[in-house]
């Protein structure tokens, strides 16, 4: 069964710092890796990786996969209190399509 | 606007009444999928549908029903809601290719009580 575990459960950190979430997974059949945001409700799309070693990347957010060591990060730099919300990593294991969600990473930006 | 609309937005209910939760997509996506999100458990699948008449169950499918008789519509009945069902409910559609799921646009959410 495919697995996802995201490290930290809950991050604090201060207006501008720098922060990494984490997403390991156990996968038979790799398909893909995505990032999604959920602030008050619906999750939202960030990013979707196939690729070892590319990253990809959007205003102050990144992310790169690495498919030896299975898993991914996801890079926020000179963060806003805006950036507060859960970060979701989700795995497409190949079985039906399904994504399989880690359980998230509560990050909480303050002024 | 390329969308997943659901409804209601918020439902409280009694136990043991038959609800529909209602769920519709206008990108022409063939996948459509029923998660719930409960604290320390995650999103989870419900059912998911690959196309109109072919729904199957997702890991969490117990106490819940779905049809796809059209291919926007994709609604969630709970033919008799327990307290255990109370939670965050998300409708997604996502679109397919070459066996890759392109990632999900889910709705805005359904938060369930039953009492």
């Amino acid at each position: 069964e495919d697995k996802v575990v995201q490290s930290p459960l809950s991050l604090v950190v201060h207006e501008g710092d720098t922060v990494t979430l984490n997403c390991s997974y156990e996968v038979t059949n790799f398909r893909s890796l995505l990032w999604y945001k959920q602030e008050k409700k619906a999750p939202t799309f960030l990013f979707m990786l196939t690729s070892s070693g590319i990253e990809k990347k959007s205003g102050r957010l990144s992310s790169i996969l690495d498919k030896k060591e299975l898993f991914s990060i996801l890079n926020i730099t000179a963060t806003q209190t805006g950036d507060s919300a859960i970060y979701l990593c989700a795995l497409d294991g190949g079985s039906n399509y399904k994504l399989t969600f880690g359980k998230g990473t509560l990050l909480t930006v303050n002024p | 606007e390329a969308q997943v609309t659901q409804n209601p937005r918020y439902l409280i209910t009694v136990t043991g009444k038959k609800l529909t939760v209602t769920c519709s997509q206008n990108m022409n996506h063939e996948y459509m999928s029923w998660y719930r999100q409960d604290p320390g458990l995650g999103l989870r699948q419900i059912y998911y549908s690959m196309n109109v008449e072919v729904t199957d169950k997702g890991d969490v499918p117990e106490g819940y029903k779905v049809s796809r008789k059209e291919k926007r519509n994709f609604p969630l009945i709970l033919e008799s809601p327990s307290p255990n069902q109370t939670s965050l409910y998300f409708c997604a559609s996502s679109f397919l290719r070459s066996g890759i799921n392109y990632g999900y646009t889910f709705g805005s959410g359904t938060r369930l009580t039953v009492v």
